[in-house]
């Protein structure tokens, strides 16, 4: 399993609705991410986990609400979002090799959600 | 911190023909790793090619390649032989070593031309 999978693919929300996205990879990665991307910007990152634990939060919004259960799966927790919230979002993974330090990202095909 | 700049927000480029697209960036690391992200209409982050610093040769990947000049904090990407199928968005990218995020340049919107 070489991939980064996303569910779900599609996602219209409420404001006052609860909802999570999930992300998930069998390559034993230990890193993961979050970004957010609006159309026609470049990705901006929300989280990082290294190792199952938090180590990057840039300052998003408490309604996002990140989560790594395991070393494979990655969620986001989402409540009382607002309509700018309405975005891509990715989930991305990365390697590491130990003797090359190869630090390649690996990205899921984002879900899109429609806060509205 | 770092930055990357893409200085073209949008190309193109006759079928079968070459384009060349810019990005430097900025950075007082002296070992990092540089990248070129493909985003076609679907918006897949595909990665089309990498680069690192300590090497000082241009890497290929088939009608891909780059003009890394780490002096002058400059890396360039060269597509041969256009095809419609290129035709997205390519992001430059900088990342330092290490489970770090990657720092994005705005972006080149190409577009392909038949």
């Amino acid at each position: 399993d070489t991939e980064v999978t996303q569910t779900p693919k599609h996602l219209v929300m409420g404001m006052t609705n609860k909802k999570s996205l999930k992300c998930e990879q069998h390559m034993g990665h230990r890193a993961m991410y979050w970004y957010k991307q609006k159309a026609k910007k470049p990705p901006e990152l929300m989280f990082v986990y290294s190792y199952e634990k938090l180590s990057i939060n840039e300052s998003v919004p408490s309604r996002f609400s990140p989560e790594c259960p395991n070393s494979s799966l990655l969620n986001l927790h989402l409540h009382a979002l607002q309509p700018e919230d309405s975005a891509l979002y990715l989930c991305a993974s990365t390697p590491r090799d130990r003797n090359r330090g190869y630090n390649e990202q690996f990205f899921g095909p984002g879900t899109r959600l429609t806060v509205l | 911190a770092q930055t990357v700049t893409q200085s073209q927000p949008e190309m193109s480029v006759q079928e079968a023909e070459t384009v060349t697209l810019s990005c430097t960036y900025d950075t007082s690391e002296n070992n990092y790793y540089l990248f070129w992200y493909k985003q076609p209409p679907s918006r897949q982050m595909i990665l089309v090619i990498r680069q690192e610093a300590y090497k000082q040769q241009n890497a290929t990947e088939n009608r891909f390649s780059v003009n890394f000049q780490k002096a002058a904090k400059s890396f360039s990407l060269k597509i041969s032989d256009s095809q419609l199928g290129d035709t997205a968005m390519y992001f430059c990218a900088f990342m330092k070593p290490g489970n770090t995020p990657l720092v994005f340049g705005k972006g080149t919107r190409l577009s392909v031309i038949a």
